[in-house]
């Protein structure tokens, strides 16, 4: 049978539409966010950061929301591109913790 | 440097054979990481290094799993009698310090125990 682990969420994103993906935490204490990219094959690659005493950060093309009240996380893509198509995960890093943890992935398919 | 390396790209054994990876950080990071991911979730966290010094150790690790940094540059995670569930991707990941932007992840060794 298949594994449940397979089941990645998937976006769909037209080529030059916007795309939000979207991540919940658990741990209150958390006081570092990042997303990564995560292509096939390759290991995952940072993209963006924010620290728990801001609610917004933007970079190139993406902007990362907080949400402490919901431990909500999520990232926004501007004119998604084929070369954006891929497994985004969201990573919340404990206070006082030197190591990530790592939410469940978001699969992104740009469709030209 | 070229980024982190890892090696083997991939290793295929028999279940109760004992597995060496190496990883080769970027030469100035101080910190060298291990994760572990298996197919559709994020990468979970093993072990870290500063310097030659392992500091933290998951619970994920179990007493088959043994990492090295005998030298503070690479890296070796060896995992004795393995078994099917051990079969997964093994990240390594380094950084100068605590900062995660430059935290920099090989490509991995895809394990599969048969």
């Amino acid at each position: 049978g298949e594994s449940v682990g397979l089941h990645l969420p998937t976006l769909s994103v037209q080529e030059g539409d916007n795309s939000i993906i979207n991540c919940a935490y658990s741990n209150s204490a958390s006081d570092y966010f990042i997303w990564y990219k995560q292509e096939s094959g390759k290991g995952p690659q940072f993209i963006i950061d924010i620290r728990s005493n801001m609610d917004k950060r933007q970079g190139q093309r993406v902007t990362v929301l907080l949400n402490k009240t919901v431990k909500h996380l999520s990232l926004q893509i501007a004119a998604t591109q084929p070369g954006d198509s891929a497994v985004y995960f969201c990573a919340e890093n404990r206070a006082a913790g030197n190591k990530l943890t790592f939410g469940g992935g978001t699969r992104v398919l740009v469709k030209p | 440097d070229t980024g982190v390396s890892q090696n083997p790209r991939h290793k295929i054994t028999k279940r109760g054979q004992n597995v060496t990876f190496r990883c080769d950080p970027i030469s100035e990071h101080n910190r060298l990481y291990w994760y572990r991911q298996t197919l559709g979730q994020g990468p979970e966290f093993l072990t870290y290094f500063q310097n030659e010094a392992q500091l933290e150790k998951s619970r994920l690790l179990s007493d088959r799993f043994s990492a090295e940094r005998p030298k503070g540059s690479f890296s070796t995670l060896e995992i004795q009698r393995t078994e099917q569930g051990d079969s997964a991707m093994y990240l390594c990941a380094s950084s100068l310090g605590q900062d995660h932007e430059k935290l920099l992840f090989g490509s991995g060794t895809q394990l599969s125990v048969l």
